[in-house]
């Protein structure tokens, strides 16, 4: 049982340069989240779905952009990266309830030069 | 400010003893999380409570809803239990089972 996994766990980019980051999950969740940690702050969310076809937007979703054409995966989009969005980002799914525990996967790391 | 905040940032202990990080909130929520993440990255939740308080091993995990405080205590502490502990809120006005986190705190424990 794979869980949520992210891919890939490191990248390196140019400032300008396009990216995606992939998030598969096999538990059959509803929700799907992508955040952002960077040093001193904690999580921030970035976008979320609520159901395949549906996206929303979180705390910082400026810079970035999301699919859901499938309900195992949710794909984050860096259309022109910026040494700002230099972090770590995780994926993280949970069901359809009020609260309900989010299962994170492994991390992205990403550094944009 | 934010509206779930933890306390202490940092904390270091000798093996064997007893710790406690607190979470405290602003607003109504649904829900209250603790999480850990490991040296490693990988984050894991420990905890989701509502009320009362919940016990798993060495962890307790303990929520006033009137005093809007919550409480991660670990008993017998061990090295292994090097990590950061994140406090984060269901907060009643999102919907989404969206999580508002706080900062985190650095625990360190040492044989």
């Amino acid at each position: 049982n794979a869980g949520v996994t992210q891919t890939p766990k490191f990248r390196v980019l140019k400032t300008g340069q396009s990216m995606t980051l992939l998030c598969a999950q096999d538990m059959n969740h509803e929700y799907m989240y992508w955040y952002r940690q960077d040093p001193g702050m904690g999580l921030r969310l970035i976008h979320y779905s609520v159901g395949e076809g549906t996206t929303a937007k979180g705390e910082v979703p400026d810079g970035y952009n999301v699919s859901r054409l499938k309900k195992q995966n949710f794909l984050l989009g860096l259309e022109s990266a910026a040494p700002s969005q230099t972090s770590v980002y995780f994926c993280a799914s949970s069901f359809t309830q009020p609260g309900g525990i989010q299962y994170f996967g492994a991390g992205t790391r990403l550094s944009v030069l | 400010k934010n509206e779930v905040e933890q306390s202490p940032q940092n904390l270091t202990a000798q093996e064997g003893e007893f710790i406690t990080i607190n979470c405290s909130y602003s607003v109504g929520i649904s829900a209250l999380h603790w999480l850990q993440q490991h040296p490693g990255g990988g984050i894991v939740s420990l905890f989701m409570l509502s009320s009362g308080k919940k016990k798993h091993g060495r962890l307790i995990a303990t929520i006033n809803i009137q005093e809007k405080h919550s409480s991660l205590h670990i008993t017998a502490s061990h090295p292994r239990d090097s990590a950061v502990y994140i406090c984060a809120a269901t907060l009643k006005e999102t919907s989404g089972s969206r999580l508002t986190f706080g900062e985190g705190t650095q625990l360190t424990v040492n044989p």
